[in-house]
């Protein structure tokens, strides 16, 4: 079965400076797509960024960019110059690709972010 | 385009009563997921539509648990004498295949507390 770790349970970062979250998985299958997804306090749950498993670039989206290291499962999320409101839970989440009625995803712990002024 | 909305935002309700939820998902995507999220937990999938077929269900998901999803538009998650242990976050998400990535956009989330 699919796993998802997140070891970081709380991170801190100055604003305008930069962190990065990190993720591991454990899968089998050679390909997949792996999320980072953004939950404000009391708010809903935001995609940040997705990559697809058999694409060799990280992904980018603005200050959000991701490490891929599909050799490690690794999956790391690198916000640059923080702003107060990337303060949220941030969850990483796995789903296959050829998943027939298996589309699920599958969820870290999360990692709690504060931004500080 | 508007997204995913949920009703009610919250609910409290006492034990063993039975509540239900709705969700709207965005226009024309017509997948449809219930994922349960509680305190300090990632979400944990509880179901899955495509259209108005139910594909898949999570061993989570107890017989007093049902879903429906009658006209492949809106969904209902209903539970019947609800437990101490049913209060959580209750998420829905829809998603349309484009393109492979079949990203999910989720609402906000209905919030269940049993007393």
């Amino acid at each position: 079965a699919q796993t998802v770790t997140q070891s970081q349970p709380e991170m801190s970062v100055q604003e305008a400076e930069t962190v990065t979250l990190s993720c591991t998985y454990d899968t089998s299958e050679s390909d997949y797509y792996l999320f980072w997804y953004k939950q404000p306090p009391s708010r809903q749950m935001i995609l940040v960024i997705r990559q697809e498993a058999y694409k060799q670039q990280n992904a980018t989206e603005n200050r959000f960019s991701v490490n891929f290291q599909k050799a490690a499962k690794s999956f790391s999320l690198k916000i640059s110059d923080s702003q107060l409101g990337d303060a949220a839970m941030y969850f990483c989440a796995y789903r296959r690709v050829n998943a027939g009625n298996n589309r699920k995803l599958i969820w870290g712990l999360g990692t709690s972010l504060a931004v500080n002024p | 385009d508007t997204g995913v909305s949920q009703d009610p935002r919250h609910k409290i309700t006492k034990r063993g009563q039975n509540v239900t939820f709705r969700c709207d998902p965005i226009s024309e995507h017509n997948r449809l997921y219930w994922y349960r999220q509680t305190l300090g937990q990632g979400p944990e999938f509880l179901t899955y539509f495509q259209n108005e077929a139910q594909l898949e269900k999570s061993r989570l998901l107890s017989d007093r648990f049902s879903a429906e999803r009658p006209k492949g538009s809106f969904s209902t998650l209903e539970i019947q004498r609800t437990e101490q242990g049913d209060s959580a976050m209750y998420l829905c998400a829809s998603s349309l295949p484009r393109g492979g990535t079949d990203t999910q956009y989720f609402g906000p989330g209905t919030r269940l507390t049993v007393l």
